[in-house]
């Protein structure tokens, strides 16, 4: 069966700061899309990110980037310079090209302080 | 462009009583998802249609929910009779079609309580 675990349920960090977001996940398969998806409070979920696993390049948006290791399955997620904006829960999450069944993780709660 | 439209945002019933959500997805979206979130976790898919016809509903409690999409456009989720246990919030999502599934759109989302 295909998880994602994200192993910090809650993070802090000073707004300008550098901040990593863990995720590890498991599958059998090799073909497949890895996400960060950002859930503001009380807002919709909005894609952050996203790799495909054939890609050996890490993927960047702006101030957002992962660190993809598909060896050790591991998709981390860092955030320069955060802003005030980025309070958010943000869920890792992985699709398999088989299947379009987003499996999502429990998410890490990721709080930027003034 | 419009976005993913669901409503009500909130609704708050008691257990046993009857719930509809409504979802219409991003004009020309053909694939439209149903996920259950609960508080503390991620979203699991409950449904998913291609225009009108059901793909995937091995998630759904089928004892209890049901869903429809007649037309292939919008969409009703339906809980009858709610348990406690229906607490969460329920995103619509949807994508261009099934070749899109790694671009999935969300609405804000319908936040139930069952008190």
């Amino acid at each position: 069966a295909q998880t994602v675990t994200q192993s910090q349920p809650e993070m802090s960090v000073q707004e300008a700061e550098t901040v990593t977001l863990s995720c590890t996940y498991d599958t059998s398969e090799s073909n497949y899309y890895l996400f960060w998806y950002k859930q503001p409070p009380s807002r919709q979920m909005i894609l952050v990110i996203r790799q495909e696993a054939y890609k050996q390049q890490n993927a960047t948006e702006n101030r957002f980037s992962v660190n993809f290791q598909k060896a050790a399955k591991s998709f981390s997620l860092k955030i320069s310079d955060s802003q005030l904006g980025d309070t958010a829960m943000y869920f890792c999450a992985f699709i398999l090209n088989r299947d379009d069944k987003i499996i999502f993780g429990k998410g890490t709660r990721l709080h930027i302080l003034p | 462009e419009a976005g993913v439209a669901q409503s009500p945002r909130y609704k708050i019933i008691e257990k046993r009583q009857s719930v509809a959500f409504w979802c219409n997805p991003i004009s020309g979206h053909a694939t439209l998802y149903w996920y259950q979130q609960i508080l503390g976790q991620g979203p699991k898919l409950l449904i998913q249609f291609q225009n009108n016809g059901v793909v995937d509903d091995s998630q759904l409690p089928k004892d209890r929910f049901s869903a429809e999409r007649l037309k292939g456009v919008d969409s009703t989720l339906k809980i009858q009779p709610a348990k406690l246990e229906d607490s969460a919030v329920y995103l619509c999502a949807s994508s261009r079609d099934r070749g899109s599934f790694y671009e999935q759109y969300f609405g804000p989302g319908t936040r139930l309580t069952v008190t």
